[in-house]
Parts: structure tokens; C-alpha cells; sequence
């Protein structure tokens, strides 16, 4: 157990549908990354935030949008789904920036049909 | 560019027989090196890190991996593998102060009674 917990576990929604994807963080964690993860591949980089301002952003359209909020949890948002955006979405908490390790939560299995 | 490679998508060995999983990287900057475990459908465990120091890190569950500069490797290594070890194993790369942690796209490994 990482102590990172991703909320819902899986979820299954329309094209064009609009989807929130929630990250705890480790206690005394600062800084929250998010991942994609396609079937058959490794994560990819979607952004981080530290300290609740985004803080580095991978090859993801504008319609990946995220929060951080005062408590470091993080919200990942995704706007006008597409059939590709079906993958496990990864967050990783860790303490400051690249500064030390980051824990994976168990990721949450987005469905777009 | 910055980049993992694992060149064996796959590999199957015999309980008990030893395991070495290659990684190589190319990075511009000093690398903090990763080894992550991801069983079917969960989130990633981190097996071990480099930061610097000691070429030749532990980490849990008996892996082990040596980090040689001069051929970019991070190779991981398991002297007797168990039948739990069956997995995917994820190499990645980050550095102090970057926002991001690149992964190679995993090896299987496939235990064989």
C-alpha cells in the first residue's frame, strides 16, 4: 500500500462526454503527477502540479485539464472524450519536485465507447 | 531526446532459474533511475531507485540493479525467481528538480513451474 488511493476504480462513458478522475495523496506528499497508461504500453506523462499550480506538462491536448487543492489532492479532468482516451489513469504523489520517489496509486480504468 | 528502452517485450524463465531485465537510457541529465512492478490491472510498486552513490542498489522482494554509466544501463537482476514474481516490469528515467518520469514500454515476464 503506497497510501495514494484514485477514485472511482473504473469507469465507462460516452464520446464527447465529459469525465473527473480524483488522486489522494501520500501524507506529506506535495506533489501529484498524473499518467496515462494505454493497454500494452508504459505511462506516458500527462502534467504535474506542485503546491496546486501546474508544474510541467507532457503531449496531451488542452481537454486534459487537472486541479491540486490545498490538502494536495488533484483532480484530473477530461473534456470531449475520444475512443483513444480509453487507458488506466495513473497518479503518483512524491515530495517536492523530483526531489525524492513517486508512489503510484492503483489507477483508475477509463472505458470510452 | 530522452528515452527507456527494454528491448524484451517478453521473457519466460523457470522458477528458480535467475532473471536479468535490460533497461537503457538516454538523458541529458544527471538520471534518477526506477524499476516499477505492475500486476495485471493495478497500479505500479517501485522495486528500487538510484539517486546516486553505490552503483549496485537492493530493492524489495530480492531484485537487485546496477547502474553503469559508461553503457546508460540499469539492468535489474533476481537470483531465484519465485511464481509471484510473474509481472510487468517498467524501467523509467527522471532527474532532481524535473517534472516528469519517462518509462520504457515493460517486459513480461512469464514464470514457468
Amino acid at each position: 500500500e503506497t497510501g495514494v488511493t484514485q477514485s472511482p476504480t473504473h469507469l465507462i462513458k460516452t464520446r464527447g462526454q465529459q469525465v473527473t478522475l480524483r488522486c489522494s495523496s501520500q501524507s506529506g506528499h506535495n506533489t501529484v503527477s498524473w499518467y496515462q497508461q494505454a493497454l500494452g504500453q508504459g505511462p506516458q506523462f500527462i502534467f504535474q502540479y506542485y503546491r496546486e499550480e501546474e508544474n510541467g506538462r507532457g503531449n496531451f491536448p488542452p481537454r486534459f485539464s487537472g486541479l491540486q487543492f490545498p490538502n494536495y489532492s488533484s483532480e484530473l479532468n477530461v473534456n470531449a472524450l475520444e475512443l483513444d482516451d480509453s487507458a488506466l489513469y495513473l497518479c503518483a504523489s512524491s515530495w517536492g519536485q523530483g526531489e525524492t520517489e513517486a508512489f503510484f496509486g492503483q489507477g483508475t480504468r477509463l472505458t470510452v465507447v | 531526446a530522452q528515452s527507456v528502452t527494454q528491448p524484451d517485450i517478453h521473457i519466460t524463465v523457470s522458477e528458480g532459474a535467475s532473471l536479468e531485465l535490460r533497461c537503457n537510457y538516454s538523458y541529458g541529465a544527471t538520471p534518477y533511475l526506477f524499476w516499477y512492478v505492475q500486476s495485471p490491472g493495478q497500479g505500479l510498486q517501485l522495486l528500487l531507485k538510484y539517486f546516486s552513490g553505490d552503483t549496485l542498489v537492493q530493492g524489495i522482494k530480492g531484485f537487485e540493479a546496477e547502474f553503469k554509466r559508461s553503457q546508460s544501463s540499469f539492468n535489474l537482476r533476481k537470483p531465484s525467481v519465485h511464481w509471484s514474481d510473474a509481472a510487468e516490469y517498467f524501467c523509467a528515467v527522471g532527474a532532481r528538480r524535473d517534472d516528469k518520469i519517462i518509462f520504457g514500454k515493460g517486459t513480461r515476464l512469464h514464470i514457468l513451474p
